[in-house]
């Protein structure tokens, strides 16, 4: 059973417009999502992160929107550019407990055109 | 601030052998944790060590084992090995407290079984 889902596995984006990413989960204990960017041959690098209390985290060029009642999530990148063209991984984790195990998604490789 | 690191970064095996994988996590991090990345099943959770303790653990078979060292760094042990068991695996740390942290990842360990 995936708990957490991107179903869409590629997204090709024009420079300098808006790149959409889309995560969806079905485990309601999830309160804690992340998103990772990753190159080949490199290990998965952290973006940005939004904790279940909040609806929205921005860092830079980067925006999580977080719908609870919908159980999904995206992840914006305005502008987009061209070194950003890489995988993208939702990943989720529930507080429960001590320990902190992270349920990732199948990844988005996105292509950002010049 | 010196990232995760992983050694070695390519590895190659035969069945039925066994194999020792290293991380040494961010200066400060207490949590190590371990992932395996295949084409057909993504990324999954190994487990988790903190304090030396083993904190959580994945779906994993009793072949695939760990511990930590008092200075936190980590090893990953598989033994009798298995075609299916090439992937590349990954390590991640972690602060390990409470709060909502992430984890940062190493470059992995790309395993190769003939």
């Amino acid at each position: 059973d995936q708990q957490v889902k991107q179903n869409s596995p590629s997204l090709s984006v024009q420079e300098g417009r808006i790149s959409i990413l889309n995560c969806d989960y079905t485990n309601s204990m999830f309160d804690y999502f992340l998103w990772y960017k990753k190159y080949p041959a490199e290990g998965p690098t952290f973006l940005i992160s939004i904790s279940s209390i909040k609806d929205k985290n921005e860092d830079g060029r980067f925006t999580v929107f977080l719908n609870k009642s919908a159980k999904h999530l995206s992840l914006h990148i305005v502008p987009s550019q061209p070194g950003d063209s890489a995988v993208y991984f939702c990943a989720a984790s529930a507080s429960s407990g001590s320990a902190r195990q992270l349920t990732f998604g199948s990844g988005t490789q996105l292509t950002v055109l010049p | 601030k010196a990232g995760v690191t992983q050694t070695p970064r390519y590895l190659i095996k035969t069945r039925g052998q066994q194999v020792t994988l290293s991380c040494s996590p961010i200066s400060g991090h207490r949590s190590v944790s371990w992932y395996q990345q295949t084409p057909g099943q993504g990324l999954q959770f190994l487990f988790e060590y903190f304090s030396e303790t083993q904190r959580n653990k994945g779906n994993f078979p009793g072949r695939f084992s760990g511990r930590q060292f008092s200075n936190s760094r980590s090893e990953m042990n598989v033994s009798t090995l298995e075609l299916g068991d090439s992937a590349l695996y990954l390590c991640a740390s972690s602060s390990g407290d409470y709060s909502n942290q992430p984890q940062h990842f190493g470059d992995g360990t790309r395993l190769s079984i003939l």
